[in-house]
């Protein structure tokens, strides 16, 4: 079966500090992979989807970066963290179906 | 207009209630929509998805598609205190985007 890990599950950083959080996807091939920002109060906000090794499409424009290095990993940096980049982070994907499949989420903190 | 739109709740129910949770959207370009839940501090999982308009059935959980008022709708037959969490819509059209509602908080006391 498919399971989908994220890492760290929280972060506390300050305010121009770096970021990389980390998905991968075990027991599929080729998945396309997605990285969404919850913030509190608020819906789930697309940020970054993937379909391919190196393919990334930015969905809104702001201080964050995705790679896909490979298949089955999704990348997400910053180079300097700001305040409104607090939030629950979420990896998905889905493996040509029409379902998404969540990860546990990383819940990062900008003091 | 926002895409889609979920009252916020929270929305609170004796236990044993039918819980009735529900979302509007404005695409007609949308054909398949989803409904997660969410516990607290967790990622969304999938509860089920209907294409079109309908109905689909799975256990306790119902859920409802009006294309033509663009309204969804998901039922909760005898709830628990365990289906306390958010819910969340997420229509989508005949490509890999979802596009989420805010989710409506459900709490269910025994």
């Amino acid at each position: 079966s498919q399971t989908i890990h994220q890492w760290p599950a929280t972060l506390v950083q300050p305010v121009g500090s770096p970021l990389s959080l980390e998905c991968t996807v075990e027991g599929t091939s080729n998945p396309n992979l997605y990285w969404y920002r919850q913030a509190a109060g608020r819906g789930l906000q697309l940020l970054f989807y993937s379909v391919g090794i190196g393919q990334i499409s930015s969905e809104v424009p702001q201080n964050l970066s995705a790679s896909r290095p490979q298949d089955r990993q999704f990348i997400l940096s910053s180079k300097k963290l700001l305040l409104s980049d607090s939030g629950f982070y979420l990896c998905a994907w889905n493996g040509g179906t029409y379902e998404q499949y969540f990860g546990p989420g990383t819940r990062l903190t900008v003091t | 207009q926002k895409e889609v739109e979920q009252d916020p709740g929270p929305l609170s129910v004796p236990e044993g209630a039918i819980v009735s949770l529900n979302c509007t959207y404005s695409n007609s370009a949308f054909q398949y929509f989803m409904w997660y839940r969410q516990y607290s501090r967790k990622g969304p999982e999938l509860l089920m998805y209907t294409y079109s308009s309908g109905n689909k059935e799975d256990g306790r959980f119902t859920a409802q598609v009006d294309k033509s008022s663009k309204y969804i709708s998901l039922f909760i037959r005898d709830s628990q205190p365990s289906d306390s969490a958010t819910y969340l819509c997420a229509p989508r059209r005949n490509t890999d985007k979802l596009i989420f509602g805010t989710g409506t908080r459900l709490q269910v006391f025994p």
